[in-house]
């Protein structure tokens, strides 16, 4: 079946590092995805690793990928208030055609 | 490049009424996807378009449908409208619908009284 789980909330401090922690059930993704949405908005496309990947490195953000685990990990380095926000997973499959599913989101909040 | 735009950006609704909400994709992104992003379910697929077809649906009522232009611009109806039907919906595009990453718009916010 199709299934993302992430746990619903991080609390960090302002400088430390944010590890948002993903699980997906079907073994077919292609692509794996982290989604970024803040108050009022739509969902903004942080990143994706390939799903032979293990790892992806785009300036703060680290991605790491246990295919055997189907475990997806973000990693936030020196998280700022800005980075307040949402985040959802989502794994993408092909059937008829491409579509997400998604995880049903991690609030991470960042204290001063 | 202009991102994903959605119209309108609010809408109020009373039950049994219809809605069309509309979506203007990325230039160049011919494939147009539909989300509905509720507190109980999350974020549900809709709907999947790419040269003006509907390629795939997801577990909705015969009451939600699309539709797709020649310009892939894309609109989706909801007739009939119920109180559940008060989500976020969001409109995504990709150049060609086939393992590539969905661009969202920042949706649509339904509220139906």
């Amino acid at each position: 079946g199709e299934d993302v789980e992430q746990s619903l909330f991080l609390s960090v401090r302002e400088g430390d590092s944010s590890v948002i922690n993903c699980t997906y059930t079907d073994s077919s993704s292609t692509y794996l995805y982290w989604y970024k949405q803040e108050p009022g908005a739509g969902l903004q496309l942080l990143t994706y690793i390939f799903s032979n990947m293990d790892m992806k490195q785009d300036q703060r953000l680290t991605v790491l990928l246990n295919k055997k685990d189907k475990h997806l990990s973000l990693r936030i380095a020196d998280t700022q208030t800005g980075d307040s926000a949402i985040y959802f997973c989502a794994e993408g499959l092909m059937d008829s055609s491409y579509k997400l599913i998604f995880g049903s989101g991690t609030r991470l909040l960042v204290r001063p | 490049k202009a991102g994903v735009t959605q119209t309108p950006r609010y809408l109020i609704k009373t039950r049994g009424q219809q809605v069309t909400l509309s979506c203007s994709p990325i230039s160049g992104h011919r494939s147009v996807s539909w989300y509905q992003q509720t507190p109980g379910q999350g974020l549900q697929f809709l709907f999947e378009y790419f040269s003006e077809t509907q390629r795939n649906k997801g577990n909705f009522p015969g009451r939600f449908s699309g539709r797709q232009f020649s310009n892939s611009r894309s609109e989706m109806n909801v007739s009939t409208l119920e109180l559940g039907d008060s989500a976020l919906y969001l409109c995504a595009s990709s150049p060609t619908g086939d393992n590539s990453p969905l661009h969202f718009g920042n949706g649509t916010r339904l509220t139906v009284t």
